[in-house]
C-alpha cells in the first residue's frame, strides 16, 4: 500500500522566515495531494492541495509543490506569523483513501 | 471551504456503555464520509470508509461490531462506540466528500471520547 513519509518532524523559525516540510510517497497511482493543518484539540483544516496534472499552486503566503517523477511534494510558506504554529499533514489519494503524512510541528517565534 | 460538523465536541462516558458520535456535512452533500481516530501527537488513522446508502468499508484490524457506521443519508453519518471500554479513549474525526468528480475531503472538529 502507500506509504507517505513527512519531514521534518519539527520545525522552529523566526517569525517571518519561510517554513518548507516535504513529503515523500510510493504509490505512482496516486493522483491528489492535500495539506491539512491541525491546531491543538480541533480537527484538520484543509489550507492547500494540488492535484498530479500541476506543478505548483500557490495561494497568498502557501505553496505547493509536486513532482511526480521524484515522487515528492512540498509545503512553503512565506513570512510566517505566530499563528501559522500548528501541526501539518500532508496526504496522498490513491482511488477514495487519503493516505496521511506522520505530521511537522511547526513553531514561529514572535 | 465547506463546513463538516460533529456533536458531541466531548464525552465521557463509563465502561460498558455505549456511546454515539454525529458527523454533518453542512453546505455539501457528502457522498463519502470517513471516520478516523488519532492518538497524541499521532497522525490521523483511518478507521471505515462510509458511502451513502451502503455498508461501511473498515480497515483492517477495526472491529466492525465495536464501531458501528451508519450513512443514513447524504448529510448525516453516525459512529457508535458500542460496550465502550477505557482503551477506545481518543480523538475520533469524521471526514465529508462531496460525489462525481470532488477531489476535497473535509474533517470534522472531532469528538475527544474519554471511557472511564
Amino acid at each position: 500500500g502507500e506509504n507517505v513519509e513527512q519531514h521534518p518532524s519539527t520545525l522552529s523559525v523566526q517569525e517571518g522566515d519561510s517554513a518548507v516540510i516535504k513529503c515523500t510517497y510510493s504509490d505512482s497511482a496516486s493522483n491528489y495531494f492535500p495539506w491539512y493543518k491541525q491546531e491543538l484539540g480541533k480537527g484538520p483544516q484543509l489550507i492547500i492541495d494540488i492535484r498530479s496534472n500541476v506543478g505548483e499552486k500557490k495561494d497568498q503566503r502557501i505553496a505547493v509543490t509536486l513532482n511526480k517523477t521524484a515522487k515528492h511534494f512540498s509545503l512553503h510558506i512565506t513570512e510566517t506569523q505566530p499563528e501559522d504554529s500548528a501541526v501539518y499533514f500532508c496526504a496522498t489519494r490513491t482511488f477514495q483513501k487519503l493516505v496521511f503524512g506522520t505530521g511537522t510541528r511547526l513553531l514561529v517565534s514572535p | 471551504g465547506a463546513v463538516v460538523s460533529q456533536h458531541p465536541s466531548r464525552v465521557i462516558c463509563k465502561s460498558g456503555t455505549s456511546v454515539k458520535i454525529e458527523c454533518r456535512s453542512l453546505d455539501f452533500q457528502a457522498t463519502t464520509m470517513f471516520w478516523y481516530r488519532q492518538f497524541p501527537k499521532k497522525s490521523l488513522m483511518l478507521m471505515a470508509t462510509s458511502n451513502e446508502g451502503s455498508k461501511a468499508t473498515y480497515e483492517q484490524g477495526v472491529e466492525k461490531d465495536k464501531f458501528l457506521i451508519n450513512h443514513a443519508s447524504l448529510t448525516l453519518s453516525t459512529l457508535t462506540v458500542t460496550s465502550a471500554h477505557p482503551e477506545d479513549s481518543s480523538f475520533y474525526i469524521c471526514s465529508a466528500r462531496g460525489g462525481g468528480m470532488a477531489y476535497e475531503q473535509y474533517f470534522g472538529p472531532g469528538t475527544r471520547l474519554t471511557v472511564t
